[in-house]
């Protein structure tokens, strides 16, 4: 089945402790992103990867740290240095010839304890 | 700074009345706008795009360049599209921004 796939879906984390979120993708896809939803506030970019070995901070980077090594993997760090995690996290891809098209994964919902 | 406006967050009708989710940008440049929808239970998807001109389970939106919106319609609203409605945001190459969000909720 291809697509994207997020894992944990359910993550608890102590305060103080780094979480990392994985991301993965099949679709062959150039482009991958990280958007935190919150109610009430939407989607908000956190960072977002164009190509391998190459990312940009979104919105709300501070207290978040990502990769890019391989085309197909995109994992989120989320900091102790993150002043509220508690958050459900989307990750996204898209490629060319798909343009503006996202394809997002289930999700990840991080509590902090 | 926000860069799109859903002024409503929630919105209920009627099933067979007509809808419209309000969707504002800010942008200078020549805007690539989309609206993408959630289910319940399902993964956000792309409803559409205005660059396709398209019409998608009776969707329609038309970029407003003049007022910098992007409004979704639909003549008659069915139950099935009770869902959460998101309007986005593509400029400088990838980098995507979304709404709030709109929860439409259709009753019977």
């Amino acid at each position: 089945d291809g697509g994207i796939t997020q894992s944990p879906k359910y993550l608890f984390r102590k305060e103080g402790q780094n979480v990392t979120l994985s991301c993965e993708q099949n679709l062959n896809h150039d482009a991958m992103y990280w958007y935190r939803q919150d109610p009430g506030q939407g989607l908000r970019l956190i960072y977002y990867s164009q190509i391998v070995n190459d990312f940009q901070k979104g919105d709300i980077a501070e207290g978040y740290s990502v990769s890019r090594e391989k085309k197909e993997s995109f994992p989120l760090t989320v900091t102790s240095a993150q002043k509220n995690p508690t958050a459900f996290y989307l990750c996204a891809s898209s490629g060319q010839g798909h343009t503006g098209e996202l394809f997002f994964g289930e999700g990840s919902r991080l509590t902090v304890l | 700074a926000q860069r799109v406006t859903q002024p409503e967050k929630l919105l209920s009708v009627f099933k067979g009345a007509p809808v419209e989710l309000k969707c504002n940008y800010s942008y200078s440049g020549s805007p690539e706008l989309f609206w993408y929808v959630q289910y319940s239970r399902q993964r956000l998807q792309l409803l559409l795009r205005h660059i396709s001109r398209e019409s998608i389970k009776g969707f329609t939106a038309d970029l407003n360049k003049g007022e910098t919106s992007f409004h979704l319609k639909k003549p008659f609203a069915q139950e099935e599209d009770s869902a959460m409605y998101y309007c986005a945001l593509s400029y400088n190459n990838n980098d995507m921004r979304f709404g709030a969000g709109t929860r439409l909720t259709v009753k019977p």
